[in-house]
């Protein structure tokens, strides 16, 4: 099983430019999760969504964009990318089932590096 | 809001040694708990869980129980080994719904021969 796909694995952009990061996930999955790690500050939320063409703003959504117009896809754009936004980001999707104890499942991250 | 507070790494121990790594959080209500494990270059996976006050979550030699008294989900193991060297996150589950997580800052283990 694939599980929770994450595409780039890595990349580096320059200041101002603009990408798209690409998660997919196979399990038919609900709910739907971006983060971004940075060192000492463990998982933050960026964006979230909780079916298909429904999204909204996390803990720290300033600067990303996302759009989920299939269910099993969610995508995070960066419109112009900043130096900040060098981080690494992970996708996670959760069964919707009884919310309250559904455990999220993470792809492998994509590592991102703005210069 | 929620919070999540972990102990602070590194945490250095020798292989078969007791692990034990601590957790408290504020949550409004009961919160279902988590810990999550981050092998080098991995994503993260679920380690173990709870749901309700004095559930005991377990996996892989390691077990946590919800304290709801001191709010409260310390992680521990009796004897570890090097290959449970990693970084381990406590993530209470927010009250707000949509399944969202609340991360601690993570915990690296690094256990040695």
């Amino acid at each position: 099983n694939a599980g929770v796909t994450q595409t780039p694995k890595f990349r580096v952009l320059k200041t101002g430019q603009s990408m798209t990061l690409l998660c997919a996930q196979d399990m038919n999955h609900e709910y739907m999760y971006w983060y971004r790690q940075d060192p000492g500050m463990g998982l933050r939320l960026i964006h979230y969504s909780v079916g298909e063409g429904t999204t909204a703003k996390g803990e720290v959504p300033d600067g990303y964009n996302v759009s989920r117009l299939k269910k099993q896809n969610f995508l995070l754009g960066l419109e112009s990318a900043a130096p900040s936004q060098t981080s690494v980001y992970f996708c996670a999707s959760s069964y919707r089932g009884d919310y309250s104890n559904q455990p999220q499942h993470f792809g492998d991250g994509t590592r991102l590096s703005i210069l | 809001g929620d919070s999540v507070t972990q102990m602070e790494g590194p945490v250095t121990l020798s292989e078969e040694a007791f692990l034990t790594i601590n957790c408290t959080y504020t949550a409004t209500g009961y919160p279902s708990l988590f810990w999550y494990v981050q092998y080098p270059g991995e994503g993260l996976q679920l380690l173990l869980k709870a749901t309700k006050a004095d559930d005991k979550g377990s996996n892989k030699g390691f077990e946590a129980t919800y304290r709801k008294e001191t709010t409260s989900f310390h992680l521990e193991k009796g004897s570890v080994q090097v290959s449970d060297s990693a970084v381990y996150f406590c993530a209470p589950m927010t009250t707000d719904s949509w399944g969202k997580l609340q991360f601690g800052a993570g915990t690296q283990v690094v256990v040695t021969p």
